[in-house]
């Protein structure tokens, strides 16, 4: 059975310090690991797509990347703005998306 | 513009009246699925469809319905709900070829008394 777990659960950074989110996998299969974000109350926002280990992806302070066995999501000098639920999934061969629990960052400036 | 699209968004019912959920999708993707999400929980599938005409169960598919007769549409029946159900709902949509990432849409919000 699939499986996806996000550390740690809660992150409270102050703006500009830097730090690492974990998403550790078992999946049949991998087609795809996937980041996403969600703010409160809206439906979550994709990020990146990683397919192979050594794979990396970056976007503006986001970079992700991605081994065997577990994604990192690396949040470089955040930005209150970056406040929000970061999303871990992962999508094996029968299809099926998996998510993790999700890490709730809070920035605070 | 590129969307997916729920409705309603909030919705207050009562227990055991048989209740729809629409998701439709103008991307032409053939992957289709419903969520659940619930605190501490995270998102849950419920459904998913790869294809007209193709449904299968995900985890937590016990009391839920669908159906998937157009490739745009893919509506979440609860024919009859219990407070178990209340939750924060999301559909989804993906192509089956590129980088499989899932576009969400807006939530449905349901509570059932």
């Amino acid at each position: 059975e699939d499986q996806v777990t996000q550390s740690p659960e809660a992150l409270r950074l102050q703006e500009g310090e830097s730090s690492s989110l974990n998403c550790s996998y078992t999946v049949s299969g991998l087609r795809g690991l996937f980041w996403y974000r969600q703010d409160p109350g809206k439906g979550p926002e994709f990020l990146f797509t990683l397919y192979s280990a050594g794979e990396e992806k970056e976007k503006e302070r986001l970079k992700a990347t991605l081994t065997k066995k577990e994604s990192f999501l690396h949040i470089t000098a955040p930005k209150p703005e970056d406040s929000a639920t970061y999303l871990c999934a992962v999508q094996g061969s029968w299809g099926k998306l998996q998510f993790g629990a999700g890490t709730q960052v809070v920035v605070t400036p | 513009e590129a969307q997916v699209t729920q409705n309603p968004r909030y919705l207050i019912t009562v227990t055991g009246k048989k209740l729809t959920v629409t998701c439709s999708q103008n991307m032409n993707h053939e992957y289709m699925s419903w969520y659940r999400q619930d605190p501490g929980l995270g998102l849950r599938q419920i459904y998913y469809s790869m294809n007209v005409e193709v449904t299968d169960k995900g985890d937590v598919p016990e009391g839920y319905k669908v159906s998937r007769k157009e490739k745009r549409n893919f509506p979440l029946i609860l024919e009859s709900p219990s407070p178990n159900q209340t939750s924060l709902y999301f559909c989804a949509s993906s192509s089956l070829g590129g980088s499989y990432e899932q576009y969400f849409g807006p939530g449905t919000r349901l509570t059932v008394t």
